[in-house]
Protein backbone atom coordinates (compact mmCIF):
# COMPACT_ATOMS: atom_id res chain seq x y z
CA UNK A 1 0.00 0.00 0.00
CA UNK A 2 1.29 3.46 -1.21
CA UNK A 3 -1.30 5.68 0.77
CA UNK A 4 -0.24 8.45 3.60
CA UNK A 5 1.21 6.62 6.31
CA UNK A 6 1.64 7.95 10.36
CA UNK A 7 3.35 6.99 13.22
CA UNK A 8 2.32 6.52 16.37
CA UNK A 9 -1.09 5.58 15.81
CA UNK A 10 -1.77 6.55 19.57
CA UNK A 11 0.13 8.31 22.15
CA UNK A 12 -0.50 8.96 25.36
CA UNK A 13 1.68 11.45 27.20
CA UNK A 14 1.39 13.36 30.41
CA UNK A 15 0.90 16.87 30.58
CA UNK A 16 4.14 19.04 30.40
CA UNK A 17 6.27 15.99 28.53
CA UNK A 18 7.41 16.74 24.43
CA UNK A 19 5.77 14.71 21.72
CA UNK A 20 6.87 13.79 17.99
CA UNK A 21 4.69 12.67 15.32
CA UNK A 22 5.98 11.04 12.06
CA UNK A 23 3.89 11.25 8.57
CA UNK A 24 5.27 9.78 5.81
CA UNK A 25 3.35 10.80 2.09
CA UNK A 26 2.74 8.82 -1.02
CA UNK A 27 5.62 8.87 -2.56
CA UNK A 28 6.39 11.83 -5.22
CA UNK A 29 3.27 14.25 -3.36
CA UNK A 30 5.33 16.90 -3.40
CA UNK A 31 2.92 18.80 -1.06
CA UNK A 32 2.18 18.07 2.73
CA UNK A 33 -0.19 19.42 5.20
CA UNK A 34 -1.00 18.70 8.96
CA UNK A 35 -4.82 19.16 10.19
CA UNK A 36 -5.91 18.81 13.77
CA UNK A 37 -9.32 17.22 14.36
CA UNK A 38 -10.90 17.51 17.84
CA UNK A 39 -14.11 15.27 19.02
CA UNK A 40 -17.42 16.15 17.15
CA UNK A 41 -15.49 18.75 14.78
CA UNK A 42 -14.22 18.56 11.37
CA UNK A 43 -10.55 19.04 10.98
CA UNK A 44 -8.59 22.19 10.73
CA UNK A 45 -5.71 22.99 8.93
CA UNK A 46 -2.60 23.52 10.76
CA UNK A 47 0.36 23.89 8.35
CA UNK A 48 1.57 22.89 5.02
CA UNK A 49 5.10 22.12 3.22
CA UNK A 50 5.65 22.39 -0.30
CA UNK A 51 8.86 20.37 -0.99
CA UNK A 52 10.99 21.49 1.89
CA UNK A 53 9.60 24.69 2.49
CA UNK A 54 6.59 25.52 4.96
CA UNK A 55 4.78 28.01 3.13
CA UNK A 56 2.23 28.49 6.25
CA UNK A 57 1.38 27.93 9.66
CA UNK A 58 -2.15 28.39 11.19
CA UNK A 59 -3.17 30.64 13.88
CA UNK A 60 -3.54 27.72 16.12
CA UNK A 61 -0.07 26.54 15.97
CA UNK A 62 1.31 28.26 19.19
CA UNK A 63 4.63 28.36 19.95
CA UNK A 64 4.70 25.05 21.19
CA UNK A 65 4.46 23.50 17.77
CA UNK A 66 6.53 23.13 14.99
CA UNK A 67 6.86 21.33 11.82
CA UNK A 68 9.88 20.08 9.43
CA UNK A 69 9.96 18.53 6.58
CA UNK A 70 13.94 18.11 6.03
CA UNK A 71 13.74 16.63 2.71
CA UNK A 72 10.49 17.05 0.81
CA UNK A 73 9.65 13.78 1.72
CA UNK A 74 8.42 12.88 5.47
CA UNK A 75 7.45 15.16 8.12
CA UNK A 76 7.81 15.29 11.47
CA UNK A 77 5.25 17.57 13.67
CA UNK A 78 6.30 18.13 17.63
CA UNK A 79 4.86 19.52 20.37
CA UNK A 80 6.25 20.82 22.91
CA UNK A 81 5.40 21.18 26.93
CA UNK A 82 1.73 19.22 26.08
CA UNK A 83 -1.19 20.22 27.68
CA UNK A 84 -4.28 18.70 28.33
CA UNK A 85 -5.80 21.01 25.20
CA UNK A 86 -3.73 19.25 22.47
CA UNK A 87 -5.18 16.40 23.06
CA UNK A 88 -6.65 15.56 19.90
CA UNK A 89 -6.51 13.43 16.33
CA UNK A 90 -3.32 15.10 14.18
CA UNK A 91 -4.05 14.23 10.44
CA UNK A 92 -1.88 14.56 7.52
CA UNK A 93 -2.25 14.62 3.93
CA UNK A 94 -0.58 15.06 0.85
CA UNK A 95 -1.07 16.05 -3.01
CA UNK A 96 0.07 16.60 -6.02
CA UNK A 97 0.26 19.93 -6.67
CA UNK A 98 1.10 21.25 -10.39
CA UNK A 99 0.03 24.93 -10.85
CA UNK A 100 -1.86 27.75 -9.77
CA UNK A 101 -5.44 27.62 -10.63
CA UNK A 102 -5.69 24.10 -10.62
CA UNK A 103 -6.97 21.62 -7.96
CA UNK A 104 -5.04 20.22 -5.11
CA UNK A 105 -6.69 16.93 -3.99
CA UNK A 106 -5.36 15.77 -0.58
CA UNK A 107 -5.33 12.52 0.42
CA UNK A 108 -5.11 11.66 4.64
CA UNK A 109 -3.13 8.80 6.53
CA UNK A 110 -4.95 7.24 9.26
CA UNK A 111 -3.70 9.83 11.77
CA UNK A 112 -1.96 10.14 15.48
CA UNK A 113 -4.78 10.00 18.15
CA UNK A 114 -2.62 11.76 20.54
CA UNK A 115 -4.08 12.10 24.70
CA UNK A 116 -2.13 14.36 27.16
CA UNK A 117 -3.30 13.31 30.74
CA UNK B 1 -16.16 31.02 12.49
CA UNK B 2 -17.44 27.63 10.58
CA UNK B 3 -17.14 29.02 7.54
CA UNK B 4 -19.04 25.30 5.88
CA UNK B 5 -22.67 24.50 7.61
CA UNK B 6 -23.31 20.35 7.21
CA UNK B 7 -26.88 19.47 7.71
CA UNK B 8 -27.74 17.34 9.16
CA UNK B 9 -25.33 16.81 12.21
CA UNK B 10 -26.86 13.74 12.53
CA UNK B 11 -28.45 10.61 10.38
CA UNK B 12 -30.03 7.55 11.60
CA UNK B 13 -32.22 5.39 8.47
CA UNK B 14 -32.67 1.58 7.98
CA UNK B 15 -31.32 -0.06 5.11
CA UNK B 16 -32.11 0.57 1.81
CA UNK B 17 -33.77 4.19 2.19
CA UNK B 18 -32.47 7.30 0.24
CA UNK B 19 -30.94 10.34 2.00
CA UNK B 20 -29.28 13.50 0.99
CA UNK B 21 -27.03 15.32 2.78
CA UNK B 22 -26.15 19.11 2.37
CA UNK B 23 -23.00 21.38 2.76
CA UNK B 24 -23.66 25.40 2.86
CA UNK B 25 -21.37 28.45 2.65
CA UNK B 26 -21.47 32.01 1.82
CA UNK B 27 -18.16 31.70 0.55
CA UNK B 28 -17.32 30.57 -2.86
CA UNK B 29 -15.58 27.88 -3.69
CA UNK B 30 -12.89 27.03 -6.44
CA UNK B 31 -13.01 23.10 -5.60
CA UNK B 32 -14.86 20.98 -2.89
CA UNK B 33 -14.05 17.56 -1.93
CA UNK B 34 -16.11 15.14 -0.02
CA UNK B 35 -14.93 12.78 2.62
CA UNK B 36 -15.75 9.88 4.76
CA UNK B 37 -14.39 8.91 7.97
CA UNK B 38 -14.69 5.84 10.15
CA UNK B 39 -13.77 6.36 14.17
CA UNK B 40 -10.59 6.39 15.00
CA UNK B 41 -9.48 6.82 10.61
CA UNK B 42 -8.50 9.79 8.64
CA UNK B 43 -11.08 10.70 6.09
CA UNK B 44 -11.07 8.95 2.77
CA UNK B 45 -11.70 10.77 -0.35
CA UNK B 46 -14.78 10.22 -2.39
CA UNK B 47 -14.87 12.85 -4.82
CA UNK B 48 -13.63 16.57 -5.73
CA UNK B 49 -15.64 18.32 -7.72
CA UNK B 50 -15.15 22.03 -9.51
CA UNK B 51 -17.11 23.22 -11.69
CA UNK B 52 -20.34 25.00 -10.85
CA UNK B 53 -23.44 23.13 -11.22
CA UNK B 54 -21.11 19.53 -11.57
CA UNK B 55 -22.81 16.18 -10.86
CA UNK B 56 -20.15 13.07 -10.40
CA UNK B 57 -21.95 9.42 -9.26
CA UNK B 58 -19.65 7.13 -7.19
CA UNK B 59 -22.07 4.14 -7.96
CA UNK B 60 -25.36 4.95 -5.03
CA UNK B 61 -23.79 8.34 -4.55
CA UNK B 62 -24.27 11.09 -6.04
CA UNK B 63 -22.33 14.48 -5.51
CA UNK B 64 -23.94 18.02 -7.00
CA UNK B 65 -21.89 21.16 -6.83
CA UNK B 66 -24.27 24.48 -6.10
CA UNK B 67 -23.87 26.86 -9.59
CA UNK B 68 -22.46 29.18 -7.06
CA UNK B 69 -19.94 27.15 -5.96
CA UNK B 70 -21.31 28.07 -2.58
CA UNK B 71 -22.97 24.89 -1.87
CA UNK B 72 -23.04 20.87 -2.24
CA UNK B 73 -24.91 18.17 -1.73
CA UNK B 74 -24.64 14.10 -1.31
CA UNK B 75 -27.48 11.68 -1.97
CA UNK B 76 -27.18 7.81 -1.51
CA UNK B 77 -29.40 5.49 -2.96
CA UNK B 78 -30.94 2.45 -1.32
CA UNK B 79 -28.39 3.16 1.83
CA UNK B 80 -26.51 0.35 3.09
CA UNK B 81 -25.12 -0.11 6.68
CA UNK B 82 -21.29 -0.17 5.26
CA UNK B 83 -22.39 3.38 4.50
CA UNK B 84 -22.01 4.41 7.94
CA UNK B 85 -19.88 6.95 8.78
CA UNK B 86 -18.59 10.61 8.89
CA UNK B 87 -19.34 12.52 5.92
CA UNK B 88 -17.31 15.44 5.37
CA UNK B 89 -17.56 18.16 2.96
CA UNK B 90 -13.99 20.46 2.58
CA UNK B 91 -14.17 23.64 0.45
CA UNK B 92 -10.96 25.13 -1.09
CA UNK B 93 -11.34 29.30 -0.74
CA UNK B 94 -8.32 29.94 -3.57
CA UNK B 95 -7.97 33.77 -3.23
CA UNK B 96 -5.28 33.52 -6.17
CA UNK B 97 -2.55 32.30 -3.22
CA UNK B 98 -0.97 28.98 -3.81
CA UNK B 99 -2.43 27.70 -0.38
CA UNK B 100 -5.21 25.16 -0.63
CA UNK B 101 -5.77 23.85 2.32
CA UNK B 102 -9.34 22.60 3.43
CA UNK B 103 -12.03 24.52 5.35
CA UNK B 104 -14.17 21.52 7.15
CA UNK B 105 -17.56 21.51 8.18
CA UNK B 106 -18.43 19.41 11.24
CA UNK B 107 -19.52 16.61 9.54
CA UNK B 108 -23.09 14.35 8.68
CA UNK B 109 -22.86 11.36 11.09
CA UNK B 110 -24.66 8.58 9.06
CA UNK B 111 -25.95 5.30 10.80
CA UNK B 112 -27.76 2.83 8.75
CA UNK B 113 -29.17 0.17 10.32
CA UNK B 114 -29.92 -2.95 9.08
Amino acid sequence: DTGVSQDPRHKITKRGQNVTFRCDPISEHNRLYWYRQTLGQGPEFLTYFQNEAQLEKSRLLSDRFSAERPKGSFSTLEIQRTEQGDSAMYLCASSFFRTSGSTDTQYFGPGTRLTVL
Amino acid sequence: TQLLEQSPQFLSIQEGENLTVYCNSSSVFSSLQWYRQEPGEGPVLLVTVVTGGEVKKLKRLTFQFGDARKDSSLHITAAQPGDTGLYLCAGVVNSGGSNYKLTFGKGTLLTVNP
